[in-house]
């Protein structure tokens, strides 16, 4: 069975701070794929990345950057200098090969404070 | 543009009294799920479906239904609302089966069950 766990259920950092979302998956797929969501106080989910399980490079897009290790089955999610407009529960996601399996962990909330 | 609706966006009802919640996307995505989230659990999949008249059970799939008699609409169905069904529903597309793909995700539907 697929499972993602999300160990941090809130966080509070002040505004320019640098702050990591932590992502633990497990699977038995070979082939699997990895996602973050992001979903604001207004409620949308709002997609961020998606990586292959073939795929260990890091990815940076801006001020957000992930980490991807098979090693740890971790694919971890950092924003540096961190502002306001951040502050939203983050989801952690995962997928076989075949769409039918799509695993969401159960989100961190993070608040950015001015 | 490029959509997932979701109708009603609100919905107050009594236990027992049966109700649909109606789903659309308007981008030919042979695929689509139901979530609900509830806090602390993140979403859990309910139903899903491959294509038309194709649809397959997730996570949760008890006191559901779906159908999927058109590729635009998959309507998920409440035949007896019990209270622990109040929650935030969102409904997904992608374009295909694969794991791969993203999912977008309609704006929710928040229920509550008296």
């Amino acid at each position: 069975a697929q499972k993602v766990t999300q160990a941090q259920t809130e966080i509070s950092v002040v505004e320019k701070e640098d702050v990591t979302l932590d992502c633990v998956y497990e699977t038995r797929d070979t082939t699997y794929y990895l996602f973050w969501y992001k979903q604001p106080p207004s409620g949308e989910l709002v997609f961020l990345i998606r990586r292959n399980s073939f795929d260990e490079q890091n990815e940076i897009s801006g001020r957000y950057s992930w980490n991807f290790q098979k090693s740890t089955s971790s694919f971890n999610f950092t924003i540096t200098a961190s502002q306001v407009v951040d502050s939203a529960v983050y989801f952690c996601a995962l997928s076989g090969n075949y769409g039918q399996n799509f695993v969401f962990g159960p989100g961190t909330r993070l608040s950015v404070l001015p | 543009e490029a959509q997932v609706t979701q109708n009603p966006r609100y919905l107050i009802t009594v236990t027992g009294k049966k109700l649909t919640v109606t789903c659309s996307q308007n981008m030919n995505h042979e695929y689509m799920s139901w979530y609900r989230q509830d806090p602390g659990l993140g979403l859990r999949q309910i139903y899903y479906s491959m294509n038309v008249e194709v649809t397959d059970k997730g996570d949760v799939p008890e006191g559901y239904k779906v159908s999927r008699k058109e590729k635009r609409n998959f309507p998920l169905i409440l035949e007896s609302p019990s209270p622990n069904q109040t929650s935030l529903y969102f409904c997904a597309s992608s374009p295909s089966r694969q794991g791969s793909d993203e999912q977008y995700f309609g704006p929710g539907t928040r229920l509550t069950v008296t």
